[in-house]
């Protein structure tokens, strides 16, 4: 079956870097993206890749290792505003993104 | 301002009703899609469609069905709601391919009692 496997919460520090890891598995595979969903609104879009290694995006970088299935966000000198969830989502054979539940990243002063 | 508009932003229905979920984008964009989101899971695809006069079915379309008459609207139906189906609803579009970008609605709020 195809699955998407990320934490379900973690706690970071304002001003800290924080690593938000994502597993996937998927029939086939055209790229894994990140997006960011703040509480009661719609997903935004962060990232996306499809070759291995690390793109980087001012404070955000994501990472992408196609042979191990995994792939990570990146989050350095943390703000509040970044209290959010994380969507990792895989794109299969058929072009269909599968979701991961999602990590809330809680930010504390 | 362009962007994807829902409707209405929040509902709720009694079971056996039907109901038709609102989607419209102004962005020109080919592709659009209809996700639910419940808590604990990930976005779940429901219906997608990859142009005008096209549809196809996703992950769970059970229950629902859609249409897209013209490029600009998507809307979802449920043809007898039942409380399995409380959620929450986004569409979402993106240009051409599926590897572009997908855009999301503000989402609507259904709750089916």
């Amino acid at each position: 079956g195809q699955n998407i496997d990320q934490p379900t919460e973690m706690t970071a520090t304002e001003g800290a870097i924080v690593q938000i890891n994502c597993t996937y598995q998927t029939s086939g595979f055209n790229g894994l993206f990140w997006y960011q969903q703040h509480a009661g609104e719609a997903p935004t879009f962060l990232s996306y890749n499809v070759l291995d290694g690390l793109e980087e995006k001012g404070r955000f970088s994501s990472f992408l290792s196609r042979s191990k299935g995994y792939s990570y966000l990146l989050l350095k000198e943390l703000q509040m505003k970044d209290s959010a969830s994380y969507l990792c989502a895989g794109m299969d054979s058929n072009y269909q993104l599968i979701w991961g539940a999602g990590t809330k990243l809680i930010i504390k002063p | 301002i362009a962007g994807i508009t829902q409707a209405p932003t929040s509902q709720i229905l009694a079971a056996g009703r039907r109901m038709t979920l609102r989607c419209t984008q102004d962005m020109r964009h080919n592709a659009m899609y209809w996700y639910r989101q419940d808590l604990g899971l990930g976005l779940r695809l429901i219906h997608y469609s990859n142009t005008a006069g096209t549809t196809g079915k996703g992950e769970v379309p059970d229950g629902y069905s859609v249409s897209r008459a013209n490029t600009d609207d998507f809307p979802l139906t449920l043809a007898s709601a039942v409380p399995s189906q409380t959620s929450v609803y986004f569409c979402a579009s993106s240009e051409a391919g599926a590897t572009d970008t997908q855009y999301f609605g503000p989402g609507t709020r259904l709750t089916v009692l």
